[in-house]
């Protein structure tokens, strides 16, 4: 497509649920990254894939965040017994190599309650 | 660890006034330097970028200058407007590594 697009755009879940997050990348752009942002704040890092891999998982925070690229393109991040501290704008980037600037997605609004 | 600095906002400045936003950043190497806006409602947009020393990124008439010496990377505006109105994020990324932001600067342009 013309842009990165994350859905959906807003999702509200209850405290202890399960939440999947999507991103559709720009075509051909073989980086994809996962960043979140809290009000006020930049975006941090969660995850980067090169191709289909994860090559930098660092950023996830504990073991209930698990992001997925199975065929290069899409990837979903995945959050299980979500936590209210886990409310944030989830955004979604892509560029065609690492080091370019990225293009970003709109971003997923989650609200955690 | 590779880190971001850039003032603290909110900036208040009126249209026409000549604007900076300061930048610093700590990293091995020879990162990749970038300003990103946001403006109300809307997704981050890259604004400038400079690879490397001595480089000057510009876009939209805001200018950044790559300085090594001083590692710095500040935006400047020498007219603003009010649809400059927006947050600006300065970030970093090493050469096959993720980009690093700042915690943003809100700027504020009174008509």
């Amino acid at each position: 497509g013309a842009g990165v697009s994350q859905t959906p755009s807003n999702k509200v879940t209850e405290k202890g649920k399960y939440v999947e997050l999507r991103c559709d990348p720009i075509s051909g752009h073989t980086a994809l990254y996962w960043y979140r942002q809290s009000l006020g704040q930049g975006p941090e890092f969660l995850i980067y894939f090169q191709g289909t891999g994860a090559a930098d998982d660092s950023g996830l925070p504990n073991d209930r965040f698990f992001a997925v690229r199975p065929e290069g393109s899409v990837s979903t991040l995945k959050i299980q017994r979500t936590e209210r501290g886990d409310s944030a704008v989830y955004l979604c980037a892509s560029s065609l190599s690492t080091g370019d600037g990225y293009t970003f997605g709109s971003g997923t609004r989650l609200t955690v309650v | 660890g590779d880190s971001v600095t850039q003032m603290e906002g909110p900036v208040t400045l009126s249209e026409e006034a000549f604007l900076t936003i300061n930048c610093t950043y700590t990293a091995t190497g020879y990162p990749s330097l970038f300003w990103y806006v946001q403006y109300p409602g809307e997704g981050l947009q890259l604004l400038l970028k400079a690879t490397k020393a001595d480089d000057k990124g510009s876009n939209k008439g805001f200018e950044a200058t790559y300085r090594k010496e001083t590692t710095s990377f500040h935006l400047e505006k020498g007219s603003v407007q009010v649809s400059d109105s927006a947050v600006y994020f300065c970030a970093l990324s090493r050469e096959g590594d993720k980009i690093i932001f700042g915690k943003g600067t809100r700027l504020h342009i009174l008509p």
